[in-house]
C-alpha cells in the first residue's frame, strides 16, 4: 500500500526557516517525481515545487522561489521541504504528493500544518 | 502563468442530480488536466487525469472531457459520498489549481 507522511510543521516565527519531511513506502519511491502542494486555510490548493526521481529538475512557485529548498533522499525513501524566511502568508496545511505515470499527483500525504505567526 | 477558472465557484444539487463543472484555462494545455475530490480535512484525490481518463478506483459515475482550453467534470447521478469540494488543475505547465467548486446538498 502506497503511504506518504508528512512531519515537521508547526509554529514558527515570521523569518524563520522549519523543514518538513515527507517519509515514503509501499512503492519504489526513486522511481517517482514528487510535489509539495499546500492549502492555507479556508483556501484553494497551491503547486509549491517539484522534484524528478533523480533530483536533476526541480522547479518552485514564484511564490516560494528563493527561500524554499526542495530535496530527496532515495536510499531513505524521503522527501524534504526546506522553508526559510518564512511569511505569513506561507501559514497553510503543507501535502507531499507522488506523480503518477501520467504526470498527475496520484497519492497524497495527510498533510502537515505550518503556521507562520509572531 | 496559466490560469485556471472553475465555475460554478458552489453548486446545491440533491442526490441523483446530474452535475456539471467547467473549468477554463488561460491558454491551451493540450489533454494536460486533472480533476481532484477533496472533503474537509482530508487530502486531495485524483477523480481524473489527462482530461478524461478515469483514475483506478474511482466510481463510473465520475467523467471528464475536453481539451485545450475547455473542460468538464461530470457526475451522472450524484451520490451522498460525492459532496465535497472538486478542483481542476492543469500540469501542462508546472501547476495551477482551478479555485474549486463546492458541492452542497440543495
Amino acid at each position: 500500500e502506497v503511504q506518504l507522511v508528512e512531519s515537521g510543521g508547526g509554529l514558527v516565527q515570521p523569518g524563520g526557516s522549519l523543514r518538513l519531511s515527507c517519509a515514503a513506502s509501499g512503492f519504489t519511491f526513486s522511481s517517482y517525481g514528487m510535489n509539495w502542494v499546500r492549502q492555507a486555510p479556508g483556501k484553494g490548493l497551491e503547486w509549491v515545487s517539484h522534484i524528478s526521481s533523480s533530483s536533476s529538475s526541480i522547479y518552485y512557485a514564484d511564490s516560494v522561489k528563493g527561500r524554499f529548498t526542495i530535496s530527496r533522499d532515495n536510499d531513505k525513501n524521503s522527501l524534504f521541504l526546506q522553508m526559510d524566511s518564512l511569511r505569513d502568508e506561507d501559514t497553510a496545511v503543507y501535502y507531499c504528493a507522488r506523480l503518477s505515470t501520467a504526470a498527475a499527483e496520484d497519492y497524497w500525504g495527510q498533510g502537515t500544518l505550518v503556521t507562520v505567526s509572531s | 502563468d496559466i490560469q485556471m477558472t472553475q465555475s460554478p465557484s458552489t453548486l446545491s444539487a440533491s442526490v441523483g442530480d446530474r452535475v456539471t463543472i467547467t473549468c477554463r484555462a488561460s491558454q491551451s494545455i493540450s489533454s494536460w488536466l486533472a480533476w481532484y475530490q477533496q472533503k474537509p480535512g482530508k487530502a486531495p484525490k485524483l477523480l481524473i487525469y489527462k482530461a478524461s481518463n478515469l483514475e483506478s478506483g474511482v466510481p463510473s459515475r465520475f467523467s471528464g472531457s475536453g481539451s485545450g482550453t475547455e473542460f468538464t467534470l461530470t457526475i451522472s447521478s450524484l451520490q451522498p459520498d460525492d459532496f465535497a469540494t472538486y478542483y481542476c488543475q492543469q500540469y501542462s505547465n508546472y501547476r495551477t489549481f482551478g479555485q474549486g467548486t463546492k458541492v452542497e446538498i440543495k
